[in-house]
């Protein structure tokens, strides 16, 4: 009965290709986010979506291109994965515009070789 | 653009001792929501304690209590009786009433010594 879940938890790949990341909420929330937390602990949002809909798309680059196949899933996609990727991504959901607390997920740790 | 400052990095308190962890932000916004996320090694991150800025008492939840600065743009942790389960990163975190993004602090890194 996990509330926010992230697939895989682990990925080690090699610099140049493409992967996908996925989340889900069981919460019934309508705003859905993607963080990026560095090696020094840094957390920094790239996208937020309200149902299905892109709301924030902060300065990433657009080989990251998040997908909201309905109110309960946002995927991120990294295409051409470079060394400076290597972080962990952590999904969150959000109950909608009234709301303010932002459930995370468990984060993805991607290692880029 | 709103900004996060955690000015301590890393602390340590002894066991069941009281630590205080402190938090300022920068904001022209009259309405918002302030936050503790709390990240163990296991690096989920969790909800510890949460304000609106619009509420002049201050939060509790348990042990975990802050003391919410308004006019200073202040908006310190403090935690009562540490527990070594304490020991974690701890975020603060600031985001506007009206947006959907939350703006994170550096974190501090607490360690509960036994």
């Amino acid at each position: 009965d996990t509330a926010v879940s992230q697939t895989p938890k682990y990925l080690v790949t090699q610099m140049g290709n493409d992967k996908s990341i996925k989340c889900e909420q069981n919460l019934g929330h309508d705003t859905m986010y993607w963080y990026k937390q560095d090696s020094k602990k840094f957390l920094k949002i790239m996208f937020s979506y309200n149902n299905k809909e892109l709301i924030i798309n902060e300065t990433v680059p657009n080989r990251f291109s998040p997908k909201s196949p309905d109110k309960a899933h946002l995927n991120l996609h990294i295409n051409s994965l470079e060394l400076g990727d290597s972080a962990v991504y952590f999904c969150a959901s959000r109950l909608g515009l009234g709301a303010d607390t932002q459930y995370f997920g468990p984060g993805t740790r991607l290692t880029v070789l | 653009a709103q900004t996060v400052t955690q000015s301590q990095p890393e602390m340590s308190v002894q066991e069941a001792e009281t630590v205080t962890l402190s938090c300022t932000y920068d904001t022209s916004e009259n309405n918002y929501y302030l936050f503790w996320y709390k990240q163990p090694p296991s690096r989920q991150m969790i909800l510890v304690i949460r304000q609106e800025a619009y509420k002049q008492q201050n939060a509790t939840e348990n042990r975990f209590s802050v003391n919410f600065q308004k006019a200073a743009k202040s908006f310190s942790l403090k935690i009562s009786d540490s527990q070594l389960g304490d020991t974690a990163m701890y975020f603060c975190a600031f985001m506007k009433h009206s947006l959907h993004d939350m703006r994170f602090g550096a974190g501090t890194r607490l360690t509960v010594k036994p």
